[in-house]
């Protein structure tokens, strides 16, 4: 049983669409990152949100952290082939634990 | 952020050979782990290698299967030892410098076993 739940799994989009990805769990978590990994590459980390109900942008991407630190979403805004890739969560209960990463949710933008 | 390079790439290996991957971060980290990716799938950690100490193992990972050297704060080694093909995977390597546990991953190892 994942720790954490990403939603949903597989997602294949036109240029141009929005979509969300959501990260969910029942545990409270001190930080989460967000990660994006291309095929043949490690994964990169996109952001990292400590605070309840933070929000960060990047650029056509906006992060959210839930009010009570238990889950966390993921939103692009007309969405390009580039953002193609798998979309990785990832929690830590503490500072200096581990990371807890979620399922995972593999995005395919076709042009 | 930290700059990690891993060795080799790719291999494709023989059912009950052993491989030696390596990993080189370019500042010195205390934390180094290393993850299995299996096709398709999310990262599962393997174990935590510091230096100075026996890596510590999650469950499911034994160390006469996946050996860890950590000889210095720059470089780690991990071996996968009497493949099976169940051993195809990706292998990971990340550190760990940020201050909320951001970590920092290489390129990993896509390891073929016939």
């Amino acid at each position: 049983t994942q720790l954490l739940e990403q939603s949903p799994q597989f997602l294949s989009i036109q240029e141009g669409e929005n979509l969300t990805v959501y990260c969910n769990s029942s545990s409270v978590f001190s930080s989460l990152q967000w990660y994006r990994q291309e095929p043949g590459e490690g994964p990169v980390l996109l952001v990292t949100v400590v605070t309840g109900g933070e929000v960060k942008k990047l650029k056509r991407l906006t992060f959210q952290f839930g009010d009570a630190r238990k889950d966390s979403s993921l939103h692009i805004t007309a969405a390009q082939p580039g953002d193609t890739g798998l979309y990785l969560c990832a929690g830590a209960r503490n500072a200096g634990n581990m990371l807890t990463f979620g399922g995972g949710t593999r995005l395919m933008v076709k042009p | 952020s930290a700059v990690i390079s891993q060795k080799p790439s790719r291999d494709i290996c023989q059912r009950g050979t052993s491989l030696t991957i390596q990993c080189q971060v370019d500042s010195q980290v205390t934390m180094m782990f290393w993850y299995r990716q299996q096709p398709g799938q999310s990262l599962t950690l393997i174990a935590t290698a510091n230096q100075g100490s026996e890596a510590t193992y999650e469950s499911g990972f034994v160390i006469d299967k996946f050996p860890i050297s950590r000889p210095n704060l720059t470089f780690s080694t991990l071996t996968v030892s009497n493949m099976s093909p169940e051993d195809s995977s990706i292998y990971l390597c990340s550190v760990y410098p940020g201050p909320y546990n951001e970590q920092f991953f290489g390129p990993g190892t896509r390891l073929t076993v016939l």
